[in-house]
């Protein structure tokens, strides 16, 4: 198993412009998330999902989009990236509720 | 809003002592409680799972304990190693759906030689 992966592992982008990040796990996991960890500010919940064509808000989700159309794949989607989203964002999943949650390694972002 | 409060921030202890961290929250009403390690530049590694209804779990030289009465989580690493230096961060289950996490700000770990 691969377990929860991420890419790519680091981008740079220029202010307005978008982007995707991608993330895949192989274990059959229902739940995926999306969080972003800065500095003082610890992991923030963006977007989750529980299944395929299910997903949610979470804490801070402006200026981002997800869609899940399969188990394996969950897609962050920055529509016009600004400085503030300079970050690094973590992919998670689990088989059920209650479960242990596995991070993918992290894309670090930088927005000029 | 739940709140997770990780103190203190950094510690630094020489190789064979006993860590303790530490992790307090303010609502009690949680599903579970994971402890993660996470080392510079990457991705977060699970450690223990604690569910609401147990006291402990424990994996090698790692315990975790809850206490949802008093709003605490204790992770014990036995005889620490340099290889033990790293950033371990607790995380609370709020019980909404989707599984999400609410993280504390995480304990950086030094292990001197």
């Amino acid at each position: 198993n691969a377990g929860v992966t991420q890419t790519p592992k680091f981008q740079v982008l220029k202010t307005g412009q978008s982007m995707t990040l991608q993330c895949a796990q192989d274990m059959n996991h229902e739940y995926m998330s999306w969080y972003r960890q800065d500095p003082g500010m610890g992991l923030r919940l963006i977007h989750y999902s529980v299944g395929a064509g299910i997903t949610d808000q979470g804490e801070v989700p402006n200026g981002y989009n997800v869609s899940r159309s399969t188990t394996e794949d969950f897609p962050l989607r920055l529509l016009s990236a600004a400085p503030s989203q300079t970050s690094v964002y973590f992919c998670a999943s689990s088989y059920r509720e209650r479960a242990t949650q596995y991070f993918g390694p992290g894309t670090r972002l930088l927005v000029l | 809003k739940q709140e997770v409060t990780q103190i203190p921030a950094a510690l630094s202890v020489p190789e064979g002592e006993n860590l303790v961290l530490n992790c307090s929250f303010t609502d009690s009403a949680i599903y579970n409680l994971q402890w993660f390690r996470q080392d510079p530049g990457k991705g977060l590694t699970s450690l223990l799972l604690i569910q609401s209804s147990q006291r402990e779990q424990t994996s090698g030289r790692l315990n975790a304990s809850l206490d949802k009465s008093s709003g605490r989580s204790t992770l014990y690493i036995a005889a620490s190693q340099p290889g033990d230096s790293a950033t371990y961060l607790c995380a609370l289950n709020r019980g909404a759906a989707g599984n999400k996490l609410t993280f504390g700000g995480g304990t950086r770990v030094l292990v001197k030689p």
